[in-house]
C-alpha cells in the first residue's frame, strides 16, 4: 500500500552542524512533499514543501531534496540550533485526486550542546 | 502562533460523557481538517471540510461528529468515546483543498478517556 515513511526515529546532532532528515516514499502520483515540525506541546509547523517536478528546493537554512527515481527526500538543516529541537515529519499528497496529506512517522532531531 | 487555535487544549472525560471540541482559524482560508495524533503513529486524517462541506470521512466511528457551520470554524462533537480514542486531536487549514500542500495545524486538544 502507500506510504510515507522516515529512515531513523531520533537522530542527535551537535548545534552548528548541518543535519540531514530522510524520508522514503511509494505514491510515485503524488503532486507535493512537505516537511512539517512539531515541537513538544506544539501542533506541526509547516516548513518547506517541495512539487513533484523539481528535485530541490531551498528555504531558510532548510533545503528540501527530491530523488524521484528512488523515491526519496531529504530535509537538510543548516547551522542546526537548539531550537531545531523537534520532531520532524514528512508528508505527501496528491492535489488532483485524493488531496489529503499521508504522514510518516516522524523523527525526533535533538540538538546537543 | 499559526492562526488556528483550538479549545481546550487539555480534556478528560468519563466514556458517558459529551464533549466538544472546538477549533478557530483567522487566516481567511476555506478548507479545515480534523487529524488524530496517537503515540508513535503517523498522524491521521479524520475529517476534511472544504466551503463548509464535508469532502471526506476517513472511516470514522460515529461517536465523533464533526460540524463546520462557517469558513472558520470547526468543531468536534464527542460521545461514548473508547479509551484508546485518547490522543491529541489536530485541527489544520488551508486555503482551499487544492492548497493542501499547506496546511496550517492549530496546537491540538490532549484528550484522555478514562
Amino acid at each position: 500500500g502507500e506510504s510515507v515513511g522516515l529512515h531513523l526515529p531520533t537522530l542527535s546532532v551537535q548545534e552548528g552542524d548541518n543535519s540531514i532528515i530522510n524520508c522514503a516514499y511509494s505514491n510515485s502520483a503524488s503532486d507535493y512533499f512537505i516537511w512539517y515540525k512539531q515541537e513538544s506541546g506544539k501542533g506541526p509547523q509547516f516548513i518547506i514543501d517541495i512539487r513533484s517536478n523539481m528535485d530541490k528546493r531551498q528555504g531558510q537554512r532548510v533545503t528540501v531534496l527530491l530523488n524521484k527515481t528512488v523515491k526519496h527526500l531529504s530535509l537538510q538543516i543548516a547551522a542546526t540550533q537548539p531550537g531545531d529541537s523537534a520532531v520532524y515529519f514528512c508528508a505527501e499528497i496528491n492535489i488532483r485526486s485524493a488531496r489529503q496529506l499521508t504522514f510518516g512517522s516522524g523523527t525526533q532531531l535533538t540538538v546537543l550542546p | 502562533e499559526t492562526g488556528v487555535t483550538q479549545t481546550p487544549r487539555h480534556l478528560v472525560m468519563g466514556m458517558t460523557n459529551k464533549k466538544s471540541l472546538k477549533c478557530e482559524q483567522h487566516l481567511g482560508h476555506n478548507a479545515m481538517y480534523w487529524y488524530k495524533q496517537s503515540a508513535k503513529k503517523p498522524l491521521e486524517l479524520m475529517f476534511v471540510y472544504n466551503f463548509k462541506e464535508q469532502t471526506e470521512n476517513n472511516s470514522v466511528p460515529s461517536r465523533f461528529s464533526p460540524e463546520c457551520p462557517n469558513s472558520s470554524h470547526l468543531f468536534l462533537h464527542l460521545h461514548t468515546l473508547q479509551p484508546e480514542d485518547s490522543a491529541l486531536y489536530l485541527c489544520a487549514s488551508s486555503q482551499d483543498l487544492a492548497r493542501g500542500n499547506e496546511q496550517y495545524f492549530g496546537p491540538g486538544t490532549r484528550l484522555t478517556v478514562t
